[in-house]
């Protein structure tokens, strides 16, 4: 059983430019998280997902930033107009079952915005 | 709204010595809470469960509700602890897990 994948690994992007990152959870797991490490700090949620559904988006900013898990493929967290300060780890990990707190992360992807 | 703090950054112990990370909380209910573990190079994974009351590599960890604490603790230390370790919270029907800023163990010689 793969485990969580994100890809990619790192991206750089310009100022203005939309960054996309996306996430296959593992095999069987319906729900997954995303969450953003910035230098210095823990990890943040962002966005707890289940198959064509947001479940909770409270730490998403309300700007810029978008989250979908469609039916087929991958989820993909989308930031628009991306500025220096969404620089960070996004991190993904995904659970077989809701209000669990055992959670399987991916890599996670580098963001560099220049 | 939940939080999870860890006050240490960086802990450093020589092999052999007792490790105590430290984990405290703030949540009015009865939470879960956990413990992760991040090795050089390798991806973010569940260290051990407070609702499992098992030891895990040597490591233990006590919920106490009096202090909100859950410290991780292990009585001798060794080489291959170094790694990052975040203590995290799910609190009630919540659907998110919460983790503290994490604290660095590093075992030496």
């Amino acid at each position: 059983n793969a485990g969580v994948m994100q890809n990619p690994r790192h991206l750089v992007r310009r100022r203005g430019q939309e960054a996309r990152l996306r996430c296959s959870p593992m095999k069987g797991h319906s729900h997954v998280y995303w969450y953003r490490q910035l230098p210095e700090e823990g990890l943040k949620f962002m966005v707890y997902l289940q198959k064509e559904n947001i479940i909770d988006e409270s730490g998403m900013p309300k700007e810029r930033f978008s989250a979908e898990f469609p039916k087929e493929g991958p989820s993909i967290l989308r930031i628009q107009q991306v500025v220096r300060g969404d620089s960070a780890a996004y991190f993904c990990a995904s659970s077989p079952r809701q209000n669990t707190g055992e959670l399987f992360f991916g890599e996670g992807s580098r963001l560099t915005v220049l | 709204a939940q939080r999870v703090t860890q006050p240490e950054k960086l802990l450093s112990v020589f092999k052999g010595a007792p490790v105590e990370l430290k984990c405290n909380y703030s949540y009015s209910g009865s939470p879960e809470l956990f413990w992760y573990v991040q090795y050089s190079r390798q991806r973010l994974q569940l260290l051990l469960r407070h609702i499992s009351r098992e030891s895990i590599k040597g490591f233990t960890a006590d919920l106490n509700k009096g202090e909100t604490s859950f410290h991780l603790k292990k009585p001798f230390a060794q080489e291959e602890d170094s790694a990052m370790y975040y203590c995290a919270l799910i609190a009630g029907t919540a659907s998110k897990l919460t983790f503290g800023t994490g604290t660095r163990l590093q075992v030496t010689l």
